[in-house]
C-alpha cells in the first residue's frame, strides 16, 4: 500500500470549490506530518502551493491566492488542499508530499479539471 | 529570485552512465540543501536524492541508492548527480529542488530529460 494515496482525477465546475485528499497509509499518523502541496502544469515543473499541519503551523506559498488553503480529516487520516472559486486557470495536476522516515515521499498526484 | 538550471540530460544505453548539473544563482547555495526528483513520463514525482548545504549529509531513494550519487561544489553554486547502471526505468525528467529551511522543496528548476534506451 502506498504511503499517500491521492484520487487520480476529480472534476468540477468553474466557481465551485474543490476538495482533493491525500490518504495516508495506516499507521501513519496525519496528526504528526506537515503536509506540502504541489501543483503542475503541462510542460512545467511543480510549484509549491502551501503546507498544513495544524492551524497554528500553516503557510501559503509567495504568490499562492488565499482561495487554496489546506487542512486535515483526522478521521480519515487525511490531508486535504481546497481550492474555493474555482478557475479554468486552477486545470493542473495536484501533488502532496511528506518527509517520512527520512524520505521526501510524493502522493500518486490527482488530476484536477475545470 | 532562484534561478536553477540542469543540463546533462540525453539518450543513454542501459547500464550506461549519465552525470546531470544543476547551477544555481540568486542564492547563498551552501547555506541550502539540495535535492533531485524525476517524473518519469506521464507519471507523478519521485524523490531521488538530496544533500545538505555542507555536504555532509546526503539521502537517497531505496530506487536508486548504490547506483546514483549525489555531490556538489559549493565554490560554483553547483549540485550534480552521477547515475550508474541505467535502466528503463530511470527514464524521466529530472528536477533539480532548492530545499527550504522548513524541509520542502520551494524552487525547482526546468528540468533535463534522460532517457534510458538502446
Amino acid at each position: 500500500q502506498a504511503v499517500l494515496t491521492q484520487p487520480s482525477s476529480l472534476s468540477a465546475s468553474p466557481g465551485a470549490s474543490a476538495s482533493l485528499t491525500c490518504t495516508l497509509r495506516s499507521g501513519i499518523d496525519v496528526g504528526t506530518y506537515r503536509i506540502y502541496w504541489y501543483q503542475q502544469k503541462p510542460g512545467s515543473p511543480p510549484q509549491y502551493l502551501l503546507r498544513y499541519k495544524s492551524d497554528s503551523d500553516k503557510q501559503r506559498g509567495s504568490g499562492v491566492p488565499r482561495r487554496f488553503s489546506g487542512s486535515k480529516d483526522a478521521s480519515a487520516n487525511a490531508g486535504i488542499l481546497l481550492i474555493s472559486g474555482l478557475q479554468s486557470e486552477d486545470e493542473a495536476d495536484y501533488y502532496c508530499m511528506i518527509w517520512h522516515n527520512s524520505a521526501w515521499v510524493f502522493g500518486g498526484g490527482t488530476k484536477l479539471t475545470v | 529570485e532562484v534561478q536553477l538550471l540542469e543540463s546533462g540530460g540525453g539518450l543513454v544505453l542501459p547500464g550506461g552512465s549519465l552525470r546531470l548539473s544543476c547551477v544555481a544563482s540568486g542564492l547563498s547555495f551552501s547555506n541550502y540543501a539540495m535535492s533531485w526528483v524525476r517524473q518519469a513520463p506521464g507519471k507523478g514525482l519521485e524523490w531521488v536524492s538530496a544533500m545538505s548545504g555542507d555536504a555532509g549529509t546526503t539521502y537517497y531513494a531505496d530506487s536508486v541508492r548504490g547506483r546514483f550519487t549525489i555531490s556538489r561544489v559549493n565554490s560554483q553554486n553547483t549540485l550534480y548527480l552521477q547515475m550508474n547502471s541505467l535502466t528503463a526505468e530511470d527514464t524521466a525528467v529530472y528536477y533539480c529542488a532548492k530545499i527550504d529551511l522548513l524541509w520542502y522543496f520551494d524552487n525547482w528548476g526546468q528540468g533535463t530529460p534522460v532517457t534510458v534506451s538502446s
